[in-house]
């Protein structure tokens, strides 16, 4: 069954630095979203992505964030300047488009310190 | 936007034991799907059931998209059933399209 990938799988990181979270997703999916999960609550929709450009993005998608599609296989999520409250298991996802079910990856586990 | 709540919020069986999870949602929904999170944090999809009625072995699931709620049934339950289960919709239309919203999740502990 063709997946999502995510890596790295864990990132430790200093305050202030930037990260680069990097996804591929399945190949003939058109739809491409991360979304992002604080330690003991729900998984947090972050920005959709669709036709090489931002279609949603939610209130916590600020300046500090962006995404991008550099070839026709990768998707990464950058975050510039992390702060400890960053610290989260960041989630990619794809889907066809249409009828039909997302697509998670394994996530990124994110800390910040 | 679209609101999803689940319950019970946490659950504990024995193994062996049947349980229903609910969730309700408050719009018309294009896509529900259940997940199950495992102790490594991943999300594995469970069903994409946005209506009707799937079996996948012990798990069955049921929305009823008329009355705005979906039920996950796990039966003989196992102690590698252990973990958050979450419910999540898209709903269909307006500022919810297309994005998944997820509920709270329930903690399910199955004990040996």
């Amino acid at each position: 069954e063709p997946e999502v990938t995510q890596t790295p799988s864990h990132q430790v990181t200093q305050m202030g630095q930037e990260v680069i979270l990097r996804c591929v997703p399945i190949s003939n999916h058109l739809y491409f979203y991360w979304y992002r999960q604080i330690l003991g609550q729900k998984v947090e929709f972050l920005v959709s992505f669709y036709n090489n450009e931002i279609s949603e993005k939610s209130e916590i998608f600020d300046d500090q964030f962006s995404v991008e599609r550099p070839d026709g296989s990768n998707f990464t999520l950058k975050i510039r300047s992390t702060k400890l409250e960053d610290s989260a298991m960041y989630f990619c996802a794809s889907r066809q488009g249409g009828a039909g079910g997302y697509t998670f990856g394994s996530g990124t586990r994110l800390t910040v310190v | 936007g679209i609101q999803v709540e689940q319950s019970p919020p946490d659950l504990i069986l024995q193994e062996g034991a049947n349980s229903t999870l609910r969730c309700n949602f408050s719009d018309s929904v294009n896509n529900l799907q259940w997940f199950h999170q495992n102790p490594w944090g991943q999300l594995i999809n469970l069903f994409y059931i946005p209506s009707g009625t799937k079996q996948n072995g012990r798990l069955s699931a049921t929305t009823v998209a008329t009355e705005r709620y979906s039920l996950l049934y796990i039966s003989s339950s196992q102690t590698t059933d252990s973990g958050v289960y979450f419910c999540a919709v898209a709903g269909a239309g307006g500022t919810s399209y297309g994005k998944l919203t997820f509920g709270q999740g329930t903690i399910l502990t199955v004990h040996p």
